[in-house]
């Protein structure tokens, strides 16, 4: 079945550091890639995503490239801030129409 | 509505009694999920619901979980019998079926069940 490997957490970095959270799947045939972001206290939101191969999410200065030769999409930020402080999911949605999501990654940002 | 509505925020049962969880998803979403969140681990799918179309329930852990959704959009989410291991926020999500499989679920804040 489809599944999604995250970076395990948590990630605790300085303001203005580069940001890389990793994220690997597995999955039959074609699936559209997400991560999702949930503040302290929110939901979960969508935070970008890619529905095909070589496709770049961008959003709030994140971006993740959806890498079919390495079943990779692996989230960055070039400068974090520390409202970026949130958990942030990898998922996948395959051929079964429901979202596979990775166990999640703590990130907090120091000033 | 503008987002998805789960009532209650907050729930808090004893062992053995049944509780039902509700979600109002976006108007005109014909797709609705649920699934469970528990401290320390990820995500867990529970169910789906795509229109009239059978839902797919492969997600839920045990029989006493059950899910319906009457005339295509409301839920409720039933749990008979809670055991302290269900303890968890119940998420629910709502999309459009996109042909292009780009379905961006939006979901709802979520009902934290708390059995003692």
């Amino acid at each position: 079945g489809d599944s999604v490997t995250q970076m395990e957490g948590p990630v605790t970095l300085s303001e203005e550091a580069f940001l890389t959270i990793n994220c690997t799947y597995t999955a039959t045939g074609y699936p559209s890639l997400f991560w999702y972001v949930q503040y302290p206290g929110e939901g979960l939101q969508l935070l970008l995503k890619a529905t095909k191969a070589d496709d770049k999410g961008s959003n709030k200065g994140f971006e993740a490239t959806y890498r079919k030769e390495t079943t990779s999409f692996h989230l960055e930020k070039g400068s974090v801030q520390v409202s970026d402080s949130a958990v942030y999911f990898c998922a996948l949605l395959g051929s079964a129409r429901q979202l596979t999501f990775g166990s999640g990654t703590q990130l907090t940002v120091l000033p | 509505g503008a987002g998805v509505s789960q009532s209650p925020s907050n729930k808090v049962t004893e062992k053995g009694k049944d509780v039902e969880l509700r979600c109002d998803p976006i108007s005109g979403h014909t797709a609705l999920y649920w699934y469970r969140q528990s401290l320390g681990q990820g995500l867990e799918f529970l169910i789906y619901f795509q229109g009239n179309s059978a839902p797919d329930k492969s997600g839920l852990p045990s029989d006493r979980f059950s899910a319906e959704r009457t005339g295509g959009s409301v839920s409720t989410l039933t749990i008979q019998r809670t055991q302290q291991e269900d303890s968890a926020v119940y998420l629910c999500a709502s999309s459009l079926l996109l042909s292009s499989g780009a379905n961006v679920l939006t979901f709802g804040a979520g009902s934290r069940l708390t059995v003692l």
